[in-house]
């Protein structure tokens, strides 16, 4: 049972916004920085967001992250047909000891 | 280029071992903690377990505690993870990934294991 909390889904059509919350606890999101992944089917996790708000190479400006005390975010703007995939949030939980990952959200392209 | 390579997946009863390997290239294997992942089928990604660069601290999920062992040989360059008594809900695509505290854009294609009778 994971203890960073996703919506289930999200959807928008083509250009629009879609936002992922990211639901936590001080132990975890509170205290630690945060990554995020984008992951397709059959295909290994990417890394999208690394350090809250970090976007490694490579990896569109349409995608950004932000934090905020227990909680935090991830952003697509001007969405397209590739961004349909699950994304995960994850964080180190320092009373768990261990690497927590969000429960997932799948974004989908309407 | 770095290179993930997992292998030792199969299928195996319950209560049965199984070793996974993962081969690592392109970087400085010694200087990096390394991780396991795992994604029952259907299901969200599941942090499995970590290990320090030296092997010195390590971690694990609270369901694999006392049944799983991750290990590493950096003169090898290659990760381990020893997993005996398994459940069938230990089924999943195990997936070598670098980093530890946090894990990063490196990931291995992953391996299937498949606990059943």
């Amino acid at each position: 049972q994971s203890v960073l909390t996703q919506p289930p889904s999200a959807s928008g059509t083509p250009g629009q916004r879609v936002t992922i919350s990211c639901s936590g606890s001080s132990s975890n999101i509170g205290s630690n920085p945060v990554n995020w992944y984008q992951q397709f089917p059959g295909t290994a996790p990417k890394l999208l967001i690394y350090s809250n708000n970090q976007r490694p190479s490579g990896v569109p400006d349409r995608f950004s992250g932000s934090k905020s005390g227990t909680s935090a975010s991830l952003a697509i703007s001007g969405l397209q047909s590739e961004a349909e995939a699950d994304y995960y949030c994850a964080a180190w939980d320092d009373s768990l000891n261990g690497y927590v990952f969000g429960t997932g959200t799948k974004v989908t392209v309407l | 280029e770095v290179q993930l390579v997992e292998s030792g997946g199969g299928l195996v009863q319950p209560g049965g071992s199984l070793r996974l390997s993962c081969a690592a290239s392109g970087f400085t294997f010694s200087s990096y903690w390394m991780s396991w992942v795992r994604q029952a089928p259907g299901k969200g990604l599941e942090w499995v377990a970590n290990i320090k660069q030296d092997g010195s601290e390590k971690y694990y999920v609270d369901s694999v505690k006392g049944r799983f062992t991750i290990s590493r040989d950096n003169a090898k360059n290659s990760l381990y993870l020893q997993m005996n008594s398994l459940r069938v809900e230990d089924t999943a695509v195990y997936y070598c990934a670098r980093g530890g505290l946090a894990i990063g854009s490196d990931w291995g294609q992953g391996t299937l294991v498949t606990v059943s009778s």
